[in-house]
């Protein structure tokens, strides 16, 4: 079964408006950690913004955010005010287990969507 | 710090020949990991180290895919005997490890090696 599910291969969006990414999870764990990666056309991976299964709030990091709906499973990422550099593929990513001395360090990817900021 | 630094970036070789991939973990981290991209299949993981020693390899194709990890600061993925098929970009990303770090446990990326296969 699919672990991270990313429905949307791509969006459009206009400069200085936000945009919402979508990102649903599968997991039985109590603990996990969601993750968000941006791949520019130069190929390499960025990360942008994590989020604890046990964190309160939802991450913020600058113009990016974190939707966390942890009833749905879901981890949506906002971009807020897009700007043209913003074009780029979008990850979601999922570790499940503990993180101290638990079961595994391994990420799990999306599909992810790629994502085109107009002028 | 230099990050993770693969190499070669770019390799371009027969059907049949080996490869060798190359990686330089940052220091200090004890978490290696392998992943190959393509269009069809996206994101993969092949392989992980934990403090050098494999701990899932699942994510491997088949046996002409091999990787080391003969200490903490150099990994090697090798396909022997390469295949079309195989064309893909491969990236190597390390992190602090299970002991080590914050909750988030960044996984940082290399810039990637892109292998084709003609």
């Amino acid at each position: 079964a699919q672990k991270i599910t990313q429905t949307q291969p791509g969006m459009f969006v206009q400069e200085k408006e936000a945009v919402t990414l979508d990102c649903t999870y599968d997991t039985s764990d109590q603990s996990y950690g969601l993750f968000w990666y941006k791949q520019p056309s130069s190929g390499e991976m960025i990360f942008l913004i994590y989020q604890g299964s046990y964190d309160e709030q939802n991450a913020t990091e600058g113009r990016y955010s974190l939707n966390f709906q942890k009833a749905r499973k879901s981890a949506n990422l906002v971009i807020s005010a897009s700007q043209l550099g913003d074009s780029a593929m979008y990850f979601c990513a999922m570790r499940e287990g503990l993180n101290y001395g638990g079961a595994t360090n391994k990420l799990i990817f999306g599909t992810g969507t790629l994502l085109a900021v107009q002028p | 710090d230099a990050g993770v630094i693969q190499s070669p970036r770019h390799e371009v070789t027969e059907m049949g020949q080996e490869v060798t991939l190359r990686c330089k973990p940052i220091s200090g981290h004890n978490s290696l990991f392998w992943y190959r991209q393509t269009m069809m299949r996206g994101l993969e993981l092949l392989i992980y180290f934990n403090n050098n020693v494999p701990i899932d390899d699942s994510g491997m194709p088949e046996d002409r895919f091999s990787a080391k990890m003969p200490n903490a600061s150099f990994s090697t993925l090798k396909i022997q005997p390469s295949e079309p098929r195989d064309s893909a970009v491969y990236f190597c990303a390390s992190n602090p490890g299970l002991a080590g770090g914050s909750g988030a446990n960044v996984l940082t990326f290399g810039a990637g090696s892109r292998l084709t296969v003609l």
